[in-house]
């Protein structure tokens, strides 16, 4: 099967200017999320969706960042304004969904999208 | 809340045994995952616990303790490819929350 896609794999703005990623999740993965990785640290959840739904935000600067999942498949992350402390990489990561058995629920990760923030 | 706790840095010896533990404080506890980071790469899925006990796969084996919120990984004959980071994440709650430590960056020396 093919696994999750995102792009771009890297962009670099200036602060202030705006940013979107763009996500597709492994086919028929129903929960969705986007992790902020800052260089040194580990994955940080920004949000998750269940199908169209968001699930969890509570970590999301909402002042600047924005997410959808309009047809429960794609998804896409936007950062409007930038700051220096966004530079880090996006990464997004999908499971199959829950009360399944342990092997179908693996966290599975794309690339990520590295951003620069000058 | 989720508090995780796991060593910033390890070194070992190539073939040699390292264990590299984490401990957590997790409401709605349901599972613990173990991720292999390299540099400049993605995370990928090592191992996963549900149940107290020892899961064996390969030269890794991983650990979990529910009562006392503890795990570890171990990694045998340890090879050079091996240096990475090694990241803990529970899951919980009904939807799946899946949370992350800092990571453990493992140095594999000769």
């Amino acid at each position: 099967e093919a696994g999750v896609a995102q792009s771009p794999r890297y962009k670099i703005i200036e602060k202030r200017q705006s940013v979107a990623f763009w996500c597709n999740p492994i086919s028929g993965h129903a929960t969705l999320y986007w992790y902020q990785q800052i260089l040194g640290q580990g994955p940080k959840l920004l949000i998750q969706f269940q199908n169209n739904g968001v699930v969890d935000d509570s970590q999301l600067p909402k002042d600047r960042f924005s997410a959808e999942r309009l047809k429960g498949v794609d998804s896409t992350l936007k950062i409007q304004p930038a700051k220096l402390e966004d530079s880090a990489v996006y990464l997004c990561a999908s499971i199959l969904g829950y009360g399944l058995p342990s092997g179908a629920n693996v966290l599975t990760f794309g690339a990520g999208s590295r951003l620069t923030v000058l | 809340g989720q508090n995780i706790d796991q060593p910033t840095e390890m070194t070992a010896t190539e073939g040699a045994i390292v264990q590299i533990n984490c401990t957590y404080q997790t409401s709605g506890f349901n599972g613990l995952f173990w991720y292999q980071q390299h540099a400049g790469e993605a995370p990928t899925f090592l191992s996963y616990n549900v149940l107290d006990g020892l899961e064996e796969k390969g030269r890794f084996s991983s650990f979990l303790s529910r009562s006392k919120g503890y795990s570890y990984l171990l990694l045998k004959e340890l090879q050079m490819k091996d240096s990475a980071s090694y990241l803990c994440a529970p899951r919980s709650g009904g939807y799946q929350k899946v949370t992350f430590g800092t990571g453990t960056k493992l140095q594999v020396i000769p």
